[in-house]
């Protein structure tokens, strides 16, 4: 089975704070990709981050990071030191070289308070 | 701004109306796809198109239909709408066929049906 689980539907937090938003994955492919898009209340879904398979490097860009582990099947995504921008809801997806479609996981809702 | 555009931002309609979803892609994407997003269901992956060509199918009911024009532009169509229709469609668009390219999506079309 193909399938993206965001256990945690909602999150809040204090600006400032560190958050780590969870993603775990199930394929039987070797080779797939993973997805993390930012929906802010604006309503626009927005691209923040590709990995393959092959490439278990983590990735820091600015205050974000993710941490790819192919052991725990994971992709978890981290924002140091939170701001009231960041309050978002945050989709981690899936997909194969079989398979056009992109698997999404439910989201989870992350809600900075300052 | 993505470079995707979308119209009507809103629609409001009644029951067994039809309704057409306008979806222009970024500058140089030949894929298109369509989503919709529904407070019960998530975000569901309808259908891609790739070149004028249909390339994979989600879950997308018998009484909506899409089509991509030889100028790229795509347009969704809905009809014998009723009440569970109502839902965000977004719009994505990339720049090949395969679904490890990142996908850049619309503002969305917000349809009330009622």
């Amino acid at each position: 089975a193909q399938k993206v689980t965001q256990a945690q539907t909602e999150i809040s937090v204090v600006e400032k704070e560190d958050v780590t938003l969870d993603c775990v994955y199930e394929t039987r492919d070797t080779t797939y990709y993973l997805f993390w898009y930012k929906q802010p209340p604006s309503g626009e879904l927005v691209f923040l981050i590709r990995r393959n398979s092959f490439d278990e490097q983590n990735e820091i860009s600015g205050r974000y990071s993710w941490n790819f582990q192919k052991s725990t099947s994971s992709f978890n995504f981290t924002i140091t030191a939170s701001q009231v921008v960041d309050s978002a809801v945050y989709f981690c997806a899936l997909s194969h070289d079989s398979n056009y479609q992109l698997i999404w996981g439910a989201g989870t809702k992350l809600i900075i308070k300052p | 701004d993505s470079g995707v555009t979308q119209t009507p931002k809103h629609l409001i309609t009644a029951t067994g109306q039809r309704v057409t979803l306008r979806c222009s892609p970024r500058s140089g994407d030949l894929s298109v796809y369509w989503y919709q997003q529904s407070l019960d269901q998530g975000l569901q992956f309808l259908i891609q198109y790739y070149n004028g060509e249909e390339r994979a199918k989600g879950n997308i009911l018998e009484r909506f239909s899409a089509q991509q024009f030889p100028d790229l532009h795509s347009e969704l169509n809905l009809s014998s709408l009723e009440l569970g229709d109502s839902a965000l469609y977004f719009c994505a668009s990339s720049v090949g066929q395969g679904n490890w390219y990142e996908q850049y999506f619309g503002p969305g079309t917000r349809l009330t049906v009622t």
